[in-house]
């Protein structure tokens, strides 16, 4: 079974902190994705990686970058982090092209104080 | 941009009940998948449809392709309380998976 393992179920940061989620897989998947889920908003693609120190803008970008230096390891990174960026954030990764199923970590609860 | 439309987006069923919830798209998809997410977790792969037309099992659950490949179905046979949860359609866009909004689950015993 593939497993996708995400650093931290949740975690508690403040304003203006610089905060990293990691994401490990251990299928040897070449597409790994980061998404937000909130109430009401649905699956949310932040970035997505294609291969090893590549990185795509997915929908909502904006006050998070990405670091693939691996090709198990996918992070995300909020800049300076801000109350809404308040979020379940949610790693994925895939093998083969866009149709292909993703695979889910379990998830990372993160509040912004 | 692609979209798709779940329905119901929520559900309240007895125990024992039969459920169907759609998936619809304004573009052809060449590709569904269905996924269910527990309270607290991540998504999890229930099915994944390749085929206008083709129709498969998972345990309860049986997932159609649409044959004008813009729709999906999934149905859940005597419903049980782990059922509950929400329930994810999902096809190929560009560059990505395009989920719908979800269809929310909800069991009493």
């Amino acid at each position: 079974d593939v497993k996708v393992t995400q650093s931290s179920r949740y975690l508690v940061k403040r304003t203006g902190e610089k905060v990293f989620l990691e994401c490990v897989q251990d299928m040897d998947h070449e597409n790994m994705f980061w998404y937000r889920q909130d109430p009401g908003l649905g699956l949310r693609l932040i970035y997505f990686s294609y291969d090893v120190k590549m990185k795509e803008k997915g929908d909502i970008p904006e006050g998070y970058s990405v670091s693939r230096e691996k090709k198990e390891r996918f992070s995300l990174i909020l800049e300076s982090a801000s109350t809404n960026q308040t979020s379940m954030y949610l790693c994925a990764s895939s093998f083969g092209g866009f149709g292909q199923p993703q695979h889910f970590g379990d998830g990372t609860r993160l509040s912004i104080l | 941009g692609q979209q798709l439309n779940q329905s119901p987006q929520s559900m309240f069923i007895q125990e024992g009940e039969d459920v169907s919830m759609n998936c619809t798209s304004s573009s052809i998809f060449n590709t569904w998948l269905w996924y269910k997410q527990d309270p607290g977790e991540g998504p999890v792969l229930l099915i994944a449809l390749y085929k206008a037309g083709e129709l498969t099992s998972n345990g309860r659950l049986t997932a159609q392709f649409g044959i004008t490949r813009k729709d999906s179905f999934l149905n859940i046979s005597a419903s049980i309380p782990s059922d509950v949860g929400i329930y994810f359609c999902a096809g190929p866009g560009a560059q990505k998976l395009v989920f719908g909004q979800g269809t929310r689950l909800t069991i009493n015993p």
